[in-house]
This record gives C-alpha cells, structure tokens and sequence, in this order.
C-alpha cells in the first residue's frame, strides 16, 4: 500500500458523535485525498490537499472537515456522524497533480454509524 | 455530464480462461484513462494509465486499450488465475484535475 496507513481500520460509532480517521504516509508525497466508496457509485472525493496547510472540497464533502499540519498527516474529521456516512473511506497520496501522477490508495476504514 | 460506465458489473470465469471488461467515458476534457485492482477489504492498485496517444498498454496478463474517439477503452485479462478475483475499476482524468471512477466490475475466477 506504497507507504500509507489508515487508522482507525474499522470503527463503530453512534449518530451525533465526532470521529477523526487518520491518514500517514512516508512517501513525501505533495497531494493527500480523502474518498468514500459506497455500493453502487464510484470512489467519490470528499477532499484533499496540496500542502501543509492547504486544502480544498471535493464533490461530497457536506459534513467532513480535513486538516493537514504536517506533510505526512491528514486528518479526516466528521463533526457529528450521521447514518449516511456509514462507509469505507481510503486515503490516497500523489507526488503532484491528480492528472498527471499516479495515485496511490490506503488500505480503507470501515466506518459504521448506528 | 462527465460520466464513466464499467460492463458487465459482474463476471463469473474458469480459471485459465480470458476475459475483457469494458468501459465507456464521456469525460471533457480528457487527460488520461487509468484500470485499478481492487481486492475485497484492499485499496485499489493501479494497473496502467493511458494518454490520448495510446492505444494499448500492458502489465503482465492484463492489457488496456483505447480508442479515444469513441471513448471506449477495454481490459483483457489472459489466461486467468484465481488471484485476478477482484473488483477492476476505469477511472478518467480529466485536465481539470478531475479523476471520474467509474462504480467496477467484480470478476470472479473459479477453479
């Protein structure tokens, strides 16, 4: 999983609480990303970040916070989980640009909101 | 609307036998076409990445093509081994730096 892990790997929590997953590569890499992947639609960007610091939305990304205070990190927060964000969320890191370097993807978290 | 649409969704072969999946895109405008692997409980793994100018790429048993005017890009997967089970997913980049993962197709290879 070229140097990416994700933690927590799975989790349960109840609708209302806060839940941050972690993302650390040792890569180097510039870009981080966040996706879900959900039965019947494609990965799907909740957002990513081209820096320390530096952040931007992706398609879904209603209710999600991320934060970057360092290279390696990024941390993906739910203010107060909902049932809809039950889902496999994956990590991702690229050297540069999405479309023109490869990504590389994390082993997934399993996130279940009761 | 950029879209991008895998057949079949799933696929059931014997080991040792070929298939092809394929994937339809209407992306604009269009960087590169990319297939990943993605086992059960894995995150995907990329197998090739093509640009406009290329029509065929290889890895290993697993060979991509493209036909960027009609937008259609296929993976044949040669003599199959049960290890190739998994989920194979067509993703479009487009210039915008917009990746379009489309939702798969789950091969099954039985003994």
């Amino acid at each position: 999983d070229a140097g990416i892990t994700q933690s927590p790997r799975h989790k349960v929590t109840e609708t209302g609480t806060p839940v941050t997953l972690r993302c650390h590569q040792t890569e180097n890499h510039r870009y981080m990303y966040w996706y879900r992947q959900d039965p019947g639609h494609g990965l799907r960007l909740i957002h990513y970040s081209y820096g320390v610091k530096d952040t931007d939305k992706g398609e879904v990304s209603d209710g999600y916070s991320v934060s970057r205070s360092k290279t390696e990190d990024f941390l993906l927060t739910l203010e107060s989980a909902t049932s809809s964000q039950t889902s496999v969320y994956f990590c991702a890191i690229s050297e540069g640009r999405p479309f023109s370097y490869e990504q590389y993807f994390g082993p997934g978290t399993r996130l279940t909101v009761t | 609307k950029n879209q991008v649409e895998q057949s079949p969704q799933s696929l059931i072969i014997l080991e040792g036998k070929n298939c092809t999946l394929q994937c339809n895109y209407t992306v604009s405008p269009f960087s590169n076409l990319r297939w990943y692997k993605q086992d059960t409980g894995r995150g995907p793994v990329s197998l090739t990445i093509m640009t406009f100018s290329e029509n065929t790429k290889s890895n290993g048993r697993y060979t991509a093509t493209l036909d960027a005017d009609t937008k259609q890009s296929s993976l044949h997967i040669t003599a199959s081994q049960l290890s190739d089970s998994a989920s194979y997913i067509c993703v479009v980049t487009a210039n915008t730096d917009k990746l379009i993962f489309g939702t798969g197709t789950r091969l099954q290879v039985f003994p």
